[in-house]
C-alpha cells in the first residue's frame, strides 16, 4: 500500500518557469490537501480539495492553481514561479465522515527557485 | 482567531527525561487536535489526537493533556528515547463546508541525548 505518493522529490526552477508537483493517493480518500513547509512557520494550507471537481482556496493560495479530475490525484501547478515559493511541499490525504480526520502525508517535494 | 501558536521552538532532554511540548489556540470551534511527528526527509505523520471532550489522552509513552478553558494542549513524552529527536507539530482542526481545515503550530524540534 502506496498511501500519498509525491513527485518528483527534488525540483530546481528558474524565475518564470511552470511546473506541476503530482500527488497520488491509493487509500480512496475524498480529502486531499496541499501545504508548504517554511523553516519556523510550520505548515501552511495552500489549497485543497472535498472530492473530484471541488477545490478551495487555502491560507497561502496566491500562485498556485489546483484540479482535481479524479479521486486518486491532486496536482498543484505553479504557472509563474517565483523564489518566495522556494519551500518544501507536501501533499496529504484524509477520509471524510463529518468529524476532523487525521491526515496521511506525502514525503514532500523540495523546490527551489533560482 | 485561526492560530496556533507552539512552544518551545527547540527543546534538549537528556533520555528518559520527559519533554513538554505546549500549544494554544483561540479559536473555540476548533474540535479536534493532532500531534504530528516528523523525521528529517520525511512527511509528518500522525503520533497521537485529541478530541476536546475529554482532558488527557495516552498512547504508549505519549501524553495529550487538555485544558478547554485555557485553551491550552500539550504533549508529553515518558522515558523519552533518542529514537525520539525528531520535529513535533501540534495543530488544530475545524469542520468547514464539506470537510474541514487544519492549522499546524510552527513546529519544536527535540533532541534526546543518548
Amino acid at each position: 500500500n502506496a498511501g500519498v505518493t509525491q513527485t518528483p522529490k527534488f525540483q530546481v526552477l528558474k524565475t518564470g518557469q511552470s511546473m506541476t508537483l503530482q500527488c497520488a493517493q491509493d487509500m480512496n480518500h475524498e480529502y486531499m490537501s496541499w501545504y508548504r513547509q517554511d523553516p519556523g512557520m510550520g505548515l501552511r494550507l495552500i489549497h485543497y480539495s472535498v472530492g473530484a471537481g471541488i477545490t478551495d482556496q487555502g491560507e497561502v493560495p496566491n500562485g498556485y492553481n489546483v484540479s482535481r479530475s479524479t479521486t486518486e490525484d491532486f496536482p498543484l501547478r505553479l504557472l509563474s514561479a517565483a523564489p518566495s515559493q522556494t519551500s518544501v511541499y507536501f501533499c496529504a490525504s484524509s477520509r471524510i465522515d463529518g468529524t476532523n480526520q487525521p491526515q496521511h502525508f506525502g514525503d514532500g517535494t523540495r523546490l527551489s527557485i533560482l | 482567531q485561526q492560530q496556533v501558536k507552539q512552544s518551545p521552538q527547540s527543546l534538549i532532554v537528556q533520555k528518559g527525561g520527559i519533554p513538554i511540548i505546549n500549544c494554544a489556540y483561540e479559536n473555540t470551534a476548533f474540535d479536534y487536535f493532532p500531534w504530528y511527528q516528523q523525521f528529517p526527509g520525511k512527511g509528518p505523520a500522525l503520533l497521537i489526537a485529541i478530541r476536546p471532550d475529554v482532558s488527557e489522552k495516552k498512547e504508549g509513552r505519549f501524553t495529550i493533556s487538555f485544558n478547554k478553558s485555557a485553551k491550552q494542549f500539550s504533549l508529553h513524552i515518558m522515558d523519552s528515547q533518542p529514537g525520539d529527536s525528531a520535529t513535533y507539530f501540534c495543530a488544530a482542526s475545524i469542520l468547514n463546508t464539506g470537510g474541514f481545515k487544519t492549522i499546524f503550530g510552527a513546529g519544536t524540534r527535540l533532541f534526546v541525548k543518548a
